[in-house]
């Protein structure tokens, strides 16, 4: 089993709609997740991180971690074109490195 | 402006010919690494730096070699490019005391090595 797994879509919307990405990991260990967004022909920029089970919101971005199931959660509220991009769910290895997710391709349309 | 650029942005090379893509931050990161993104493969990490001259192998480093000799800078280079080594490369850095958390990636490399 990958470390990380994430459907890769695509996931396309209208705008306005709740849109909701996944990962699951396999390391009970893990303890520090992040979501990073990268637009088309752009480095992934940091958009949320969380530490540990609960949620943590910002905005219209609520992520949600689920420790005991191993699942983590990306919640997107009145989606936005502005919105299309892959996602990339992230956790720490070790304090020395970043697995990523494939990452999931959104496409919101107006 | 904080940022961590990368040159070139794209390359195009033969078989063999060595490269080398530079990164540099300006925003006194211990942390730094390189990764590469390939469709269906994701971002896998090639190798990353905790500090000056403290470099190790991340998850895919055969073929490449980095070095450490500045804080801000951390080149990536091929000694000997092989086609499997097409790809996009991002170079990163971090400011969390050498904790890889959140990370700030450069714009990208788009490698094509024929």
């Amino acid at each position: 089993q990958k470390e990380v797994e994430q459907d890769p879509g695509p996931l396309s919307v209208p705008e306005g709609a709740i849109v909701s990405l996944n990962c699951t990991y396999s390391n009970s260990a893990f303890q520090y997740f992040m979501w990073y967004r990268q637009y088309s022909r752009k480095g992934p920029e940091l958009l949320m991180y969380t530490y540990s089970s609960g949620n943590k919101e910002d905005g219209r971005f609520t992520a949600q971690v689920d420790k005991s199931s191993k699942y983590i959660s990306l919640f997107i509220r009145d989606s936005q074109p502005s919105d299309s991009a892959t996602y990339l769910c992230a956790i720490n290895q070790a304090g020395t490195a970043l697995i990523f997710g494939k990452g999931t391709t959104l496409s919101v349309s107006s | 402006e904080a940022q961590v650029t990368q040159n070139p942005r794209y390359l195009i090379t033969v078989t063999g010919k060595k490269l080398t893509v530079t990164c540099s931050q300006n925003m006194n990161h211990e942390y730094m690494s390189w990764y590469r993104q390939d469709p269906g493969l994701g971002l896998r990490q090639i190798y990353y730096s905790m500090n000056v001259e403290v470099t190790d192998k991340g998850d895919v480093p055969e073929g490449y070699k980095v070095s450490r000799k500045e804080k801000r800078n951390f080149p990536l280079i091929l000694e000997s490019p092989s086609p499997n080594q097409t790809s996009l490369y991002f170079c990163a850095s971090s400011n969390l005391g050498g904790r890889a958390d959140e990370q700030f990636f450069g714009p990208g490399t788009r490698l094509t090595v024929l």
